[in-house]
């Protein structure tokens, strides 16, 4: 089945300054990768996601590009506030195998804004 | 709002007894997704439903967990003889455009 890596699992930046939360998948049949922002006791909010036939997409301060070759995605936050401090989470769907619908999730990333 | 309500938002259990929770979608929806969330954990896919037909399992979903959708739209999640392993965060989940999913507040489980 799938295998979502995620790096790294805590990321503390200044206020203003840009954060990177890297991927890696396994399954070269995966097509759609979303990313999910998760603050303490909700569920996970969706908050951009990005399909195979697309290298890169940017909604306001986040943009996430995919490198399809290398199996890699990342997403990119600029400008960072406090109010993005929150764990980030990527996933990836539509693979081979145990069904084209299941997200399966990287392991999460703690991002920390300094005011 | 997520478009997903459930019920309840935390439960305290004594290992050995039984829990049921619930997934209200706000709106109808062909599919609905359970996963489950450990702590320091991304979630986990546990079944999904299209309609009231249980298309998939996985692993995790042992036989003292079973999942309902009676009439295609409300889920129940059931775990009968509870552990300590069960305790997490159970995560309801409903299609926006596929293959989009947008989860629901969760169950948090504690099982002591």
């Amino acid at each position: 089945g799938e295998n979502v890596e995620q790096h790294p699992s805590t990321l503390s930046v200044q206020e203003g300054d840009s954060a990177v939360i890297k991927c890696t998948y396994s399954d070269s049949a995966s097509n759609y990768f979303p990313w999910y922002k998760q603050e303490l006791g909700k569920g996970p909010q969706l908050i951009i996601d990005i399909r195979s036939n697309v290298g890169e997409k940017k909604d306001q301060r986040i943009a996430v590009t995919l490198n399809k070759t290398a199996k890699h995605f990342s997403l990119h936050i600029t400008e960072t506030q406090p109010e993005d401090s929150a764990v980030y989470f990527c996933a990836a769907s539509g693979g081979s195998g145990a069904g084209s619908y299941q997200l399966t999730f990287g392991k999460g990333t703690k991002l920390s804004v300094i005011p | 709002d997520t478009g997903v309500s459930q019920n309840p938002r935390h439960k305290i259990t004594k290992r050995g007894q039984n829990v049921t929770f619930r997934c209200d979608p706000i709106s109808e929806h062909n599919r609905l997704y359970w996963y489950r969330q450990t702590l320091g954990q991304g979630p986990e896919f546990l079944t999904y439903f299209q309609n009231e037909a249980q298309l998939e399992k996985s692993r995790l979903l042992s036989d003292r967990f079973s999942a309902e959708r009676p009439k295609g739209s409300f889920s129940t999640l059931e775990i009968q003889r509870t552990e300590q392993g069960d305790s997490a965060m159970y995560l309801c989940a409903v299609p926006g455009r596929s293959p989009e999913q947008y989860f629901g507040p969760g169950t948090r489980l504690t099982v002591t």
